[in-house]
């Protein structure tokens, strides 16, 4: 079964650090190109950053209100993405989904996993 | 916030057709497909529509797609209680060079 598992989220002050990570399973991660989407609380979807293959560069993207505090990566060998967000904000309080392209939808997001939640908060 | 806009809310009876609506730019909509997601409550999106108009293993043809220009719609027919939901358009902004989601509609069936 294809499958995304986050875990290792929770609640941390504002200025703290956390990090978190995302298992895949059935399908073949090394090739796929993953992402991470947030929701804030009653708010809607933001794309928060991807990481490409490592065959394509293995390269990161970041979106505006994470760039340069936020490291995604990723461990081939144990088929996990990270999240390692640092210098948090109140605003980054959400629900982080890690997501992928699996079948050959043009990129677009069609394994999505169960969501993790993180409060920053003092 | 989103570049990409989407009316709040849409609603319909049982059976009616609802259109969602979603506008963007050149950047985003205008040099890029649309892709569709469908949110039901408490739960991790699921991608509805993906190159303006496929629609993925699983999803019934009662829902479309399209794309012209810098604009976008989703359209449900034969509207379900279960189809009572979020929806989000999203694509790839060049100028952003990011992915970005529509604003969302919560879709109501009366």
């Amino acid at each position: 079964e294809v499958q995304l598992v986050e875990s290792g989220g929770g609640l941390v002050k504002p200025g703290g650090s956390l990090r978190f990570s995302c298992a895949a399973s059935g399908f073949t991660f090394s090739n796929a190109w993953m992402s991470w989407v947030r929701q804030a609380p009653g708010k809607g979807l933001e794309w928060v950053g991807r990481i490409k293959s490592k065959t394509d560069g293995g390269t990161t993207d970041y979106a505006a209100p994470v760039k340069g505090r936020f490291i995604i990566s990723r461990d081939d060998s144990k088929n996990t993405l990270y999240l390692q967000m640092n210098s948090l904000k109140t605003e980054d309080t959400a629900v982080y989904y890690c997501t992928t392209a699996v079948s050959a939808t043009g990129g677009a997001f069609d394994i999505w996993g169960q969501g993790t939640m993180v409060a920053v908060s003092s | 916030q989103s570049v990409l806009t989407q009316p709040p809310s849409a609603s319909g009876t049982p059976g009616q057709r609802v259109t969602i609506s979603c506008s963007g730019s050149s950047s985003n909509l205008g040099s890029n497909t649309v892709n569709w997601y469908q949110q039901l409550p408490g739960t991790a999106p699921k991608l509805l529509i993906y190159n303006n108009n496929q629609r993925p293993s699983g999803v019934p043809d009662r829902f479309s797609g399209s794309k012209s220009g810098t604009s976008a719609s989703l359209a449900i027919s034969g509207l379900q209680s279960e189809n009572e939901a979020d929806y989000y358009c999203a694509a790839w902004d060049d100028s952003l060079n990011g992915y970005v989601f529509g604003t969302g509609t919560k879709v109501t069936v009366l």
